[in-house]
């Protein structure tokens, strides 16, 4: 089993639906959640971090970390096509210089 | 805030031949930078992790020999791609992580690397 699961797509949706992406993992001692944000060749952004249990909204994102089930997820509100992109989870166990574990990411399509 | 450049963006360069991509910090101290690999439509794929002032920790398969990285200071990483070859043709993006904000990690735009 892959430490990061994360299912590739691609996900199609109309402008204006709201959008679940979501991961699972396998290691229980992780404890810090990100995601990323990866438009074609390009650097993946940082678009929320959260540590722990619990949900984190910034605009039109809503991060949810439930370590029990280990599943993590983020759901887009009224997407845009500007949305379109390759949307990556990662996480780790400790801070400090420990490497994040990426999921493959799933590219989303936001159709006009 | 956390801004990390890289240079140069696209790079074409002969069989044999070296070639050198920066990645910089611009607005923090990088105590810790990563060096990823991405091939198309694949995720990332990481190759070393560099402390600044010690050396590169590299992932299993991946040639330290090959692939040189130097982090000689805290806003300043660098990855030589050494006597390149086509298999080596990819995209190269690094990322960096102040010393300060947790497991935070900020990426690079990448460069493109293509091997004649």
């Amino acid at each position: 089993q892959k430490e990061v699961e994360q299912d590739p797509g691609p996900l199609s949706v109309p402008e204006g639906a709201i959008v679940s992406l979501n991961c699972t993992y396998s290691n229980s001692a992780f404890q810090y959640f990100m995601w990323y944000r990866q438009y074609s060749r390009k650097g993946p952004e940082l678009l929320m971090y959260t540590y722990s249990s619990g949900n984190k909204e910034d605009g039109r994102f809503t991060a949810q970390v439930d370590k029990s089930s280990k599943y993590i997820s983020l759901f887009i509100r009224d997407s845009q096509p500007s949305d379109s992109a390759t949307y990556l989870c990662a996480m780790s166990a400790r801070s400090g210089n420990t490497p994040l574990v990426f999921g493959k990411g799933t590219r989303l399509s936001v159709i006009a | 805030g956390a801004v990390v450049s890289q240079h140069p963006s696209r790079v074409i360069c002969k069989s044999g031949t070296s070639v050198k991509i920066e990645c910089r910090s611009l607005d923090f101290q990088a105590t810790t930078m990563f060096w990823y690999r991405q091939f198309p439509k694949k995720s990332l794929m990481l190759m070393a992790t560099s402390n600044e002032g010690s050396k590169a920790t590299y992932e299993q398969g991946v040639e330290k020999d090959k692939f040189l990285i130097n982090h000689a200071s805290l806003t300043l990483s660098t990855l030589t791609v050494t006597s390149a070859h086509p298999e080596d043709s990819s995209f190269y993006i690094c990322s960096a992580r102040e010393g300060g904000r947790l497991n935070e990690q900020f990426f690079g735009p990448g460069t493109r690397l293509t091997v004649l």
